[in-house]
C-alpha cells in the first residue's frame, strides 16, 4: 500500500458543487502539505499544517479550506468549485527527523474536473 | 521571497545522448536545494538534494552541484535512457524546511 494515499484519484464535478479530497499517509510524519499542479505553471502551495493544531495558507489559498482531522489525515475542500480550478491535486508529507529531513512524500495525485 | 527558474522545456535527447536541464534560484539565508522526478501518471519524488554550498547530489546516474555564486543547481546525466523521460522539477526550502518553492517542471523526452 501507498505511503500516501488520496482520495478520489479523479473526480468530475459541476460548478457551484462542494467538493472534498482526501489525504491519508503512513509515514507518522507531523508535516502535511496540498499542491496544485497545473500545465506549464508547476506545483503551487495551497495549504500546509505542521501538526495537528496548526493550519497555514500557501500561496493560492483563496476558495479553499483544508481540515487536519488527525496527524495522518489532512482533507482539501472546496466549497464551491469553479472551472479554474480544474487541475492535478497532490498531497505531502514531510519530517524533520533523520536522514530524509525536509523532503517531501507525495500521494499519486487526485485529477479533479469541474464543468 | 523565494523563486526558482528552471529552463522550459520539452527537452527532446536521443538515448546515450547528455542531458542538463538549468536551474537557477533566489533565496534569502542559506536554502537547501531539491530535484523531483515526475513519470508519467504517478506522484513526485524526490531524484537528489544538496543541502550546503559546493554540495553535490547524485543518484541514477544523475548529478547537481550546489553553486552558491552563480545561485544554481543544474542537473545533468551523461548518458540518458528512454526510462528517464519524465518531467523533472528543481526545488529549493529556506533552512527550517517549512515549505518548498517548486520551479515549473521540465519535460524530458527521450528516444531510442
Amino acid at each position: 500500500d501507498a505511503d500516501v494515499t488520496q482520495t478520489p484519484r479523479n473526480r468530475i464535478t459541476k460548478t457551484g458543487k462542494r467538493i472534498m479530497l482526501e489525504c491519508s499517509q503512513t509515514k507518522g510524519h507531523d508535516r502535511m502539505y496540498w499542491y496544485r499542479q497545473d500545465p506549464g505553471l508547476g506545483l503551487r502551495l495551497i495549504y500546509y499544517s505542521f501538526d495537528v493544531k496548526d493550519i497555514n495558507k500557501g500561496e493560492i489559498s483563496d476558495g479553499y479550506s483544508v481540515s487536519r482531522q488527525a496527524q495522518a489525515k489532512f482533507s482539501l475542500s472546496l466549497e464551491s468549485a469553479i472551472p479554474n480550478q480544474t487541475a492535478l491535486y497532490f498531497c505531502a508529507t514531510s519530517s524533520l527527523a533523520g536522514v530524509n529531513t525536509g523532503e517531501l512524500f507525495f500521494g499519486e495525485g487526485s485529477r479533479l474536473t469541474v464543468l | 521571497g523565494n523563486s526558482v527558474t528552471q529552463m522550459e522545456g520539452p527537452v527532446t535527447l536521443s538515448e546515450e545522448a547528455f542531458l542538463t536541464i538549468n536551474c537557477t534560484y533566489t533565496a534569502t539565508g542559506y536554502p537547501s536545494l531539491f530535484w523531483y522526478v515526475q513519470y508519467p501518471g504517478e506522484g513526485l519524488q524526490l531524484l537528489l538534494k544538496a543541502t550546503k554550498a559546493d554540495d553535490k547530489g547524485s543518484n541514477k546516474g544523475f548529478e547537481a552541484t550546489y553553486r552558491k555564486e552563480t545561485t544554481s543547481f543544474h542537473l545533468e546525466k551523461g548518458s540518458v535512457q528512454v526510462s528517464d523521460s519524465a518531467v523533472y522539477f528543481c526545488a529549493l526550502s529556506d533552512s527550517g524546511y517549512s515549505t518548498l518553492t517548486f520551479g515549473k517542471g521540465t519535460m524530458l523526452l527521450v528516444s531510442p
